[in-house]
């Protein structure tokens, strides 16, 4: 099956450093892939939408300066979290989908704690 | 606001019991998908309904789907204390409203043995 990883698992990181993301498709290609960020006990809000070899598309209220994404190649796509702060810290999921009926293959996640 | 809401928001069975969780969504669809998360973890893709079909079934998973009232439940059968997770249905908009997945708020389930 579609595999998604994501590297870091963890991060902790004083305020306002810069922290990058990656979430790598092991076996397919992904034009695509979803950014998601999940508070403490809540669901899964999407942040952004990555596509291969353009820009970026974000949601209403996510700021495009702060969270920069990057999909590089066709099975790569970063988020940088640049000057995080504490009001950063979350769990953040990417996605990618993959066959017919382009199911969704989420990465283990990566969870960030700003000091 | 982006989210569907799925009800009831927490839910405690016995060991063996159904569980029935339900969700609703806002937008058409193309399909809703339903998925696990277990405390801290990366999300577990469990059974995908398309927007043609009213029931699905997988092992000890059924899904139904009332595109009419933009609703959608997920029926466990047999539970066992293992199933213990938060559950969420996720709904993938059609392509004028951008082809992305919206997440309901999620049902915590716990089964006790």
């Amino acid at each position: 099956g579609a595999v998604v990883s994501q590297h870091p698992s963890w991060v902790i990181c004083k305020s306002g450093t810069s922290v990058k993301i990656e979430c790598r498709s092991l076996d397919f290609q992904a034009t695509t892939m979803f950014w998601y960020r999940q508070f403490p006990k809540q669901s899964l809000m999407l942040m952004a939408t990555s596509n291969e070899g353009s820009k970026a598309t974000y949601e209403q209220g996510v700021e495009k300066d702060k969270f920069l994404i990057n999909h590089a190649s066709l099975t790569l796509s970063t988020l940088t979290v640049t000057s995080a702060h504490p009001e950063d810290s979350s769990f953040y999921i990417c996605s990618a989908p993959y066959g017919v009926q382009e199911t969704q293959y989420f990465g283990p996640g990566t969870r960030l704690l700003v000091l | 606001s982006q989210q569907g809401e799925e009800d009831p928001q927490a839910l405690s069975i016995q060991e063996g019991e159904n569980a029935t969780m339900n969700c609703s969504y806002k937008t058409s669809i193309n399909n809703l998908q339903w998925y696990r998360q277990n405390s801290g973890r990366g999300l577990v893709h469990l059974i995908l309904i398309r927007s043609n079909e009213r029931e699905k079934h997988s092992g000890r998973l059924r899904v139904t789907l009332d595109t009419s009232k933009k609703s959608s439940s997920l029926l466990i059968t047999a539970s066992r204390a293992a199933d213990t997770a938060s559950y969420f249905c996720a709904a993938l908009g059609r392509m004028e409203y951008g082809n992305k997945l919206v997440f309901g708020a999620g049902t915590i389930l716990r089964v006790k043995s």
